[in-house]
């Protein structure tokens, strides 16, 4: 039972252009959410969180909006750029006094020249 | 730098024969992670330790085992590799606290001949 899914294994778009990839979720209970850009051969990079309080948390060309009554949130990256070219990894924090992060299973994008 | 320091890179064992990969952090961070991960699928949770107090995952075979004699270190330890066990390992660390940034060292290569 997969409980955060990223449905769309890959994603390709110009560069300039915005790429939006998402991420679904089915425990009400997650309260905290990550996104995680990963390079061949490379543990994942941190890039960019929110908090179930906010519907919205940016930084810089990289913004993340979260849709709680539809369990969905979405990472834009504006404008893409081919060094953005990598696998990204959507996570939840499970609940409280856990301390474990449950992982989807990423989606490859590749940003065009 | 604060950061998740593993070694080595990349680790090639033979059939049988038991290895052990390091994981170090400079974060002063009390929970340190233990991944699995296979390509085009998500990190696999293996274990994690609370400073000493340890979590295995139901799923964990036995064969992999951990150590974090303190904060700074936790080791993996696989005691019989299999061919299936051929895979990056992530080590990654968090404060531990509620809506907290889990964060990945570079990772490790295993090679099982």
């Amino acid at each position: 039972d997969q409980q955060v899914k990223q449905n769309s294994p890959s994603l390709s778009v110009q560069e300039g252009r915005i790429s939006i990839l998402n991420c679904d979720y089915t425990n009400s209970m997650f309260d905290y959410f990550l996104w995680y850009k990963k390079y061949p051969a490379e543990g994942p990079t941190f890039l960019i969180s929110i908090s179930s309080i906010k519907d919205k948390n940016e930084d810089g060309r990289f913004t993340v909006f979260l849709n709680k009554s539809a369990k969905h949130l979405s990472l834009h990256i504006v404008p893409s750029q081919p060094g953005d070219s990598a696998v990204y990894f959507c996570a939840a924090s499970a609940p409280s006094g856990t301390y474990k992060y449950i992982f989807g299973t990423g989606t490859r994008l590749k940003v065009l020249a | 730098d604060a950061m998740v320091i593993q070694n080595p890179r990349y680790q090639v064992t033979q059939f049988g024969k038991p290895v052990t990969l390091s994981c170090s952090q400079t974060l002063n961070h009390n929970v340190m992670y233990w991944y699995q991960q296979k390509s085009s699928q998500a990190p696999k949770l293996l274990f994690h330790y609370y400073d000493k107090d340890f979590n295995n995952e139901a799923d964990t075979p036995d064969n992999f085992q951990s150590r974090r004699p303190n904060t700074s270190f936790c080791f993996l330890d696989i005691r019989s590799p299999g061919l299936g066990d051929a895979a990056m390992y992530l080590c990654a660390t968090s404060l531990g606290g509620d809506q907290e940034t889990q964060y990945f060292g570079p990772g490790t290569r295993l090679l099982v001949l």
